[in-house]
Order: structure tokens, then sequence, then C-alpha cells
């Protein structure tokens, strides 16, 4: 099993919608989890991180927090074009023999007219 | 404004040549990270450093050597010795090893091709 595990996509939505972009994790001892997103071509930039159980919002975008479930989502409402890019999902883990962020391979994400 | 700033952005490489990418914070962030992205594919860990003058191998160091002499400055090194040089390279930054918290924060990369 992968530490993080992602849907790779495409996820494809009409404008307006919701997307809804989900990522499992392996390390039950995670305490923060991020996501990213990627435009093409383009370093991660970060969009948002959650710590605790639950729904955190932050404009459009949402992310959900189940640690009993190891999963963590996030939503974005009202989907842009703009919004096109590939989300990173990523959670601190020991691996290696060292402690990192483990980021998964990516949900690409396009919001069509 | 605090940041990563990477150079340059697009680096070409004959074959043979070792050539060096820069990687510079000013967000006194102690733990620095250099990452390769392939097309469609995911990021993989060259190296990292918790702190001054130490360093580890990542996932896929062969190919690669790095110094880290200032806490400002990580620079990689892409050696002959890797035969498959052309991707997209990331350096990142966290306040400490692993990004607990804060996360890491992303240079705007260089694009390396062999020619």
């Amino acid at each position: 099993q992968k530490e993080v595990e992602q849907n790779s996509g495409p996820l494809s939505v009409p404008e307006g919608a919701i997307a809804s972009l989900n990522c499992t994790y392996s390390d039950r001892g995670s305490q923060s989890f991020f996501w990213y997103r990627q435009y093409s071509g383009k370093s991660p930039e970060l969009i948002m991180s959650i710590y605790s159980n639950g729904d955190k919002e932050d404009g459009r975008f949402t992310a959900q927090l189940n640690k009993a479930s190891q999963y963590v989502s996030l939503l974005i409402r009202d989907s842009q074009p703009s919004d096109s890019a590939t989300y990173l999902c990523a959670v601190p883990g020991f691996s290696g023999g060292y402690n990192k962020l483990i980021f998964g391979a990516g949900t690409r994400l396009a919001v069509h007219p | 404004d605090g940041g990563i700033t990477q150079s340059p952005k697009y680096l070409f490489r004959k074959e043979g040549q070792n050539v060096t990418l820069s990687c510079e914070q000013n967000l006194n962030h102690d733990a620095m990270y250099w990452y390769r992205q392939d097309p469609g594919q995911g990021l993989r860990l060259i190296y990292y450093s918790q702190i001054v003058n130490d360093f580890q191998k990542g996932d896929i160091a062969e190919g690669y050597s790095v110094s880290r002499e200032k806490k400002e400055s990580f620079p990689l090194t892409v050696t002959s010795a890797q035969k498959n040089p052309t991707a997209f390279y990331l350096c990142a930054s966290s306040s400490r090893a692993g990004g607990d918290n804060y996360g890491y924060t992303f240079g705007s990369g260089t694009r390396l091709t062999v020619v």
C-alpha cells in the first residue's frame, strides 16, 4: 500500500460544479495534512492545511479530515476553468529513515466551460 | 518578500557535462529539499538537508550531489553519472525537518534538458 494515495484522474467537472478530490494515507500518527495545487509547468503552491478532524473552509475551498478513516479530501465549490490543475495531497511521515512530507502522485482536475 | 529563488529557470546540458542548479531561501528555514518531477509524474526526493553542513540522500540520489555550507543555500549538481537528467527540478524548504505544521514552500523550478 502506498503511503499517500490519490486517484490520478483526470477528474472532469463542468464550470460551477463542486469538484471533490480525495486522498488516503497509511500513517495513523500523522497530525497535519496539506493540499498543493500545481499548474502545468509550474511549481506546487500550498492552498490548504488541516490539522483537526472535520472541515476547514477557505473561500471556495474546503478541506475535510477524517483521521479514523485515514482520509483527507478537498472540495472546490463553484469550480472555474482557472482551477484546472493537478492537486497534490501531502502528509508528514517517517520513511526511508527520515521525517519528510510524503506526497501523493496528484489528481488532475479539468474544469470545462 | 520572503521566498525561495531557483536559478536558472531553464538549463541545457551537454552529454558528459556537470551542471549546478541554484536554490536560495530567505525564509530562515532550517530544512531544504530537492525534488525531481518527470512529465505526468509525482515528486521524487533527491536529497534533503535538515541543518547546515548536513544532508541525506533521498529516494533517487544516484548521479546527483549537494552541499549545505550556508543556511540560505542548497545547490544541486547534476553529474555526468546521471544518465537521464532531463526533468523539472524543484527546491523546497520548511521551518523544520518533515514540514510539520507548515508544509513546504517551493521555488519556481528549473527545467533541465539534455542536448
